[in-house]
């Protein structure tokens, strides 16, 4: 799986829009974009995923680049529930060979 | 259920102990992985089941630490004379094979203290 890139940690305040970046250079064609996100104690939650087209679902937005070297996830309207270590990994989907190698994620802190 | 379980979601013991780890896949989710992550760390992958069958065992930090998937559902960790380096929280999750991508769902995790 390709490595990828995130700032270690952001803030967002309550209500604005959060964009959280991700690198992924060496993503290969057939490798999709995932986002998790790990609220503290609790095991990591799927937000979205992509291959190369923009997506939306009720929890965030994943917008990404057209050379598909890096994305942005943006939780809209952000809460205190908000904050947690968001995950930005690429994977190979549709295989049986798949696993996930998670890096250290960016800590987003939503402040009142 | 509808979420991945795991049980038991704390566990502490003494060095040098056996203990397992029990993990629940989503009902029909074909694939199981395990992965660890100790304090203030990402998430380290262990092994990875497709059906009772593992292909990839690489993330097994040593020969202390097994699993195993019995009818295509639930998995057991085992980790033999435990260290205290082995403290961590024990995640699990499940995929399916097609539909969504093999998007995993994660469940709670098991928090082993090694005393």
């Amino acid at each position: 799986d390709a490595k990828t890139t995130q700032p270690p940690s952001m803030d967002c305040a309550e209500g604005r829009a959060a964009n959280l970046p991700c690198n992924h250079s060496t993503i290969s064609g057939n490798e999709y974009v995932y986002w998790y996100r790990q609220i503290h104690s609790q095991g990591p939650q799927y937000i979205i995923h992509g291959l190369k087209n923009n997506e939306t679902n009720e929890m965030a937005s994943l917008i990404i680049t057209e050379d598909r070297k890096s994305s942005t996830l943006i939780p809209p309207h952000a809460t205190l529930r908000d904050t947690a270590v968001y995950y930005c990994i690429v994977r190979v989907a549709y295989t049986n060979a798949g696993k996930s190698t998670f890096g250290d994620g960016t800590t987003l802190t939503v402040k009142p | 259920g509808a979420g991945v379980s795991q049980s038991p979601s704390n566990k502490v013991t003494e060095k040098g102990k056996d203990v397992e780890l029990r993990c629940d896949p989503i009902s029909g989710h074909t694939a199981l992985y395990w992965y660890r992550q100790s304090l203030g760390q990402g998430l380290e992958f262990l092994i990875y089941f497709q059906g009772n069958s593992a292909p990839d065992k690489s993330g097994l930090p040593s020969d202390r630490f097994s699993a195993e998937r019995t009818g295509g559902s639930v998995s057991t960790l085992t980790i033999q004379r435990t260290q205290q380096e082995d403290s961590a929280v024990y995640l699990c999750a499940s995929s399916a094979i097609a539909g969504a991508g093999e998007t995993q769902y994660f469940g709670p995790g098991t928090r082993l203290l090694v005393l």
